[in-house]
């Protein structure tokens, strides 16, 4: 089946800091990615979508320059959290639309951020 | 715009018991419907989903879900669940027609099987 991966699964990082967190499809090609954001026990709200080759859209209310999203290859986007805060910790969920065979999206495993 | 609503927030079961978790959704449009279930610690896994055709779907580990257009629901159900299934489980929709393929998804409901 279509597997996606995320990398790092958990990140600690300093207040003012960056971090680059990468979504790769495994077996499969994916034009879109998308990004979303979980808070505890709450559901998954989508950050933007990651496009191949062109810039990412972002929901109403996400800052696109504090988080940035590049989609360089038909395998790969990284969203990068600029100048994280506490308020920025979370957990980060990519999806990857397999297009071709199920058009349905795969998920990755997630991204736990700690900022201090 | 869309919204996916799930009005169990936490059920509790007993092993065999049936299970129906309820899903609405607000779109008057044609959408495409997903069940997704997240195990403790794990990542959001497919369960089944809803496109055209046949509105009872069937997925995999034994769910099921029947899409009702005219109640604008996708109602999960399983007759006979095992301890195995407790987990979070969510109710998605994307809209075929406007070309917004990410999903909008449900709150969640937490179902915990005691043994």
């Amino acid at each position: 089946g279509a597997v996606v991966s995320q990398h790092p699964s958990r990140v600690i990082c300093k207040s003012g800091t960056s971090v680059k967190i990468e979504c790769r499809s495994l077996d499969f090609q994916a034009t879109t990615m998308f990004w979303y954001r979980q808070f505890p026990k709450q559901s998954l709200m989508l950050m933007a979508t990651s496009n191949e080759g062109s810039k990412a859209t972002y929901e109403q209310g996400v800052e696109k320059d504090k988080f940035l999203i590049n989609h360089a290859s038909l395998t790969l986007s990284t969203l990068t959290v600029t100048s994280a805060h506490p308020e920025d910790s979370s957990f980060y969920i990519c999806s990857a639309r397999e297009l071709t065979r199920t058009d349905t999206q795969y998920f990755g495993p997630g991204t736990r951020l700690t900022v201090l | 715009a869309q919204s996916v609503s799930q009005h169990n927030h936490h059920v509790i079961l007993s092993e065999a018991a049936s299970l129906e978790l309820g899903c609405n959704y607000s779109y008057g449009g044609t959408v495409n419907l997903f069940w997704y279930v997240q195990y403790p610690g794990q990542h959001l896994q497919l369960l089944l989903k809803y496109f055209s055709g046949d509105p009872l779907v069937k997925g995999i580990k034994g769910f099921e879900a029947e899409f009702i257009k005219s109640k604008f629901s996708f109602n999960l159900r399983k007759p006979s669940v095992q301890w195995s299934d407790t987990a979070e489980y969510f109710c998605a929709v994307n809209s075929y027609n406007t070309g917004r393929r990410a999903l909008t998804f449900g709150s969640g409901t937490r179902l915990q099987v005691q043994p």
